[in-house]
């Protein structure tokens, strides 16, 4: 079955630890992206990525890192510098021609 | 920038009767798109619907259709025949269609619809 596939569903991080979100699709999309949902606030962009090896920040990028080395693969990292990350991370991705976003099952994220 | 508002965070139906959620959004283009994401308890989000601005005819799917009204930016989902399932958070997204755009979606701070037996 083609679809989007996020590890872990549950993460929790130190103070002062990186942590790395995992977001793989087998769909063949060209586009992919990640948001942030924190109660009341609905969903945000995080980073969204377009083509291989290519990047762009969202609205609320400060604190994040990503990479887009495969088309299929879309990884985020929490830095340390993220004062605030306990949230839901929701990962997407579509066709590169305005078709609808599809979802992952998304990462819920905690402070230790 | 373009900003979407759900003025209802909270809504009620019973079984088997009609909803309808409420949905504005502010823009200065002129092509682009809307939708209604459903998240159930499960947390995954679900695409109810979908709308292309050019187009004047709703969409509809099944029991789901919207009132697009593009003079206004209105962009309300009405369910029809309420079902147990239904009931999740409901949130409207805009997305432009401007070629060479980011393609990202703008929500709404959603709907939470809760469907009584």
């Amino acid at each position: 079955d083609g679809g989007i596939t996020q590890s872990p569903k549950y993460l929790f991080r130190k103070e002062g630890q990186n942590v790395t979100l995992s977001c793989e699709q087998n769909l063949n999309h060209d586009a992919m992206y990640w948001y942030r949902q924190d109660p009341g606030q609905g969903l945000r962009l995080i980073y969204y990525s377009q083509i291989v090896n290519d990047f762009q920040k969202g609205d609320i990028a400060e604190g994040y890192s990503v990479s887009r080395e495969k088309k299929e693969s879309f990884p985020l990292t929490v830095t340390s510098a993220q004062k605030n990350p306990t949230a839901f991370y929701l990962c997407a991705s579509s066709i590169y021609t305005h078709q609808p976003q599809h979802f992952g099952d998304g990462t819920r994220l905690s402070i230790l | 920038a373009q900003t979407v508002t759900q003025s209802q965070p909270e809504m009620s139906v019973q079984e088997a009767e009609t909803v309808t959620l409420s949905c504005t959004y502010d823009t200065s283009e002129s092509d682009y798109y809307l939708f209604w994401y459903k998240q159930p308890p499960s947390r995954q989000m679900i695409l109810v619907i979908r709308q292309e601005a050019y187009k004047q005819q709703n969409a509809t799917e099944n029991r789901f259709s919207v009132n697009f009204q593009k003079a206004a930016k209105s962009f309300s989902l009405k369910i029809s025949d309420s079902q147990l399932g239904d009931a999740a958070m409901y949130f409207c997204a805009y997305r432009s269609a401007v070629q060479g755009g980011s393609e990202k979606l703008v929500f709404g701070k959603g709907t939470k619809l809760t469907v009584n037996p």
